[in-house]
């Protein structure tokens, strides 16, 4: 079926990278565009950037500018998002989210999001 | 930068009905998005395009917009509508970005 299975729980130490993995199954992946949203403990959800699995394009969110790389393996039909010198307060749940808007037909895409993988909790700590 | 202000939370009795708000300079621009996530859950689109409702959604489930303001309503509260909902739209005012609302947790009473 149409899902989104992301990788395994993380634990990091302070200023460690992180990489997740969200691999797609059940529709073209090179279709849509992906998102990635985090959320802490007991917060919100907050936007992080979007990546054209297409083209490679992506676009970040201004506050992980220069921390944040998102890439894919159109071979696996995997999305992957990296986050570089980790905090505590990077400590979330981090979702790959589908965006409806089709590439390449949609020069951008429609901001919002049909369908989420379950999430990847990512633990910062010393 | 944009923000998207819901109110914390809201309580209904069931079968009554729950309005939540979302407000945002940018929403007489930009659509808006209706999210909601039950504890331990990803969240999940019940409202698209300000009213749209995806198939699999309840009618019970429905959208409007005026203004500044965007409002999710639940007609006919059940008990499993209990959760978190967050507003979403795009902050279109420099290099496209995405927001979320601040969040409100429906309470059914």
């Amino acid at each position: 079926q149409v899902q989104l299975v992301q990788s395994g729980a993380e634990v990091k130490k302070p200023g460690a990278s992180v990489k997740v993995s969200c691999k797609a199954s059940g529709y073209t992946f090179t279709g849509y565009y992906m998102h990635w949203v985090r959320q802490a403990p007991g917060q919100g959800l907050e936007w992080m950037g979007w990546i054209n699995p297409n083209s490679g394009g992506t676009n970040y969110a201004q506050k992980f500018q220069g921390r944040v790389t998102m890439t894919r393996d159109t071979s696996i039909s995997t999305a992957y998002m990296e986050l570089s010198r980790l905090r505590s307060d990077d400590t979330a749940v981090y979702y790959c989210a589908r965006d409806p808007a089709t590439t390449p037909y949609s020069s951008s895409p429609y901001w919002y999001f049909d369908l989420w993988g379950r999430g990847t909790l990512v633990t910062v700590s010393s | 930068s944009y923000e998207l202000t819901q109110p914390p939370s809201v309580s209904v009795s069931p079968g009554q009905t729950a309005r939540i708000t979302c407000s945002g300079d940018a929403l007489p621009k930009q659509y808006a998005y209706w999210y909601q996530q039950k504890p331990g859950q990803a969240p999940v689109l019940v409202i698209y395009k300000d009213s749209e409702r995806p198939s699999g959604i309840p009618e019970r489930f429905s959208g409007s917009s005026s203004g500044t303001t965007v409002t999710l309503t639940i007609s006919g509260v059940q008990a499993e509508d209990e959760a978190d909902y967050y507003c979403q739209s795009a902050d279109s005012s420099g290099t496209y970005q995405g927001v979320f609302g601040t969040g409100t947790k429906v309470t059914v009473l």
